[in-house]
């Protein structure tokens, strides 16, 4: 069965710039895998950044963005904020029904 | 205004069956194109996927899963019933509903989680 890969972790300065990816461990990823990226607090429930590859979700920040980079889907997040230190998911869709989440990414911002 | 709420036991013995309620308002499950899924993440690990029923009753479950699986949904009452068999020390974890509205199957919902554990 195909994974979901996501580095598990990051690092990036405030004010700094830092991507984040999402792969298969078998094909490349691409808009039909409708990506979709939440962030995650620890004790609370995710929040939606992005879906369909590009479009944010309602009153997410535009320092967020996605996209295809290469083989994989991308989260960047431009101007990193102290809140930003989270974990990061992305959830790929694989046909037939079934969506596969990544491992996540705890990002952490210093 | 969406609201998803998981409601369940606190705490299941092994080899039990668990059952789960999400129960929402603010939209109906009977109406395209919406669906309601299962995530579950244990303590400290990441969110999995589990099953997804959709407003024309179809069903779709974990492959890993879904012999242990069971997905159905209650439109007069808002509600979607998960049922887990056979629940083991490795499924204690967090449960959550989730809403998908259309066909590019993300989250846009989610419900704020109920804490599932199953002691050793």
């Amino acid at each position: 069965q195909n994974v979901v890969t996501q580095e598990p972790s990051f690092s990036v300065s405030p004010g700094g710039t830092v991507t984040l990816t999402c792969g298969l461990s078998s094909g490349s990823v691409s808009t039909s895998y409708f990506p979709s990226w939440y962030q995650q607090t620890p004790g609370q429930a995710p929040r939606t950044l992005i879906y369909s590859t590009n479009t944010r979700s309602s009153g997410v920040p535009d320092r967020f963005s996605g996209s295809i980079l290469g083989n994989k889907a991308a989260l960047t997040i431009t101007g990193a904020q102290a809140d930003d230190d989270s974990h990061y998911y992305c959830v790929l869709y694989m046909g037939s029904g079934i969506v596969l989440f990544g491992g996540g990414t705890k990002l952490t911002v210093l | 205004q969406v609201t998803l709420k998981e409601s369940g036991p606190a705490l299941v013995k092994p080899t039990q069956t668990l059952t789960l309620t999400c129960t929402f308002s603010g939209f109906s499950l009977s109406t395209s194109p919406m669906r309601v899924s299962w995530v579950r993440q244990p303590p400290g690990k990441a969110l999995e996927w589990l099953a997804r029923i959709d407003w024309d009753d179809d069903k779709f479950y974990s492959t890993s899963l879904k012999t242990r699986l069971t997905i159905s949904k209650d439109t007069s009452k808002n509600q979607v019933v998960l049922t887990m068999t056979n629940m083991d020390p490795v499924d204690t974890a967090t449960y959550y509903c989730a809403r998908t509205n259309g066909y590019t199957y993300y989250f846009d919902y989610w419900g704020q989680g109920t804490l599932v554990t199953v002691p050793s």
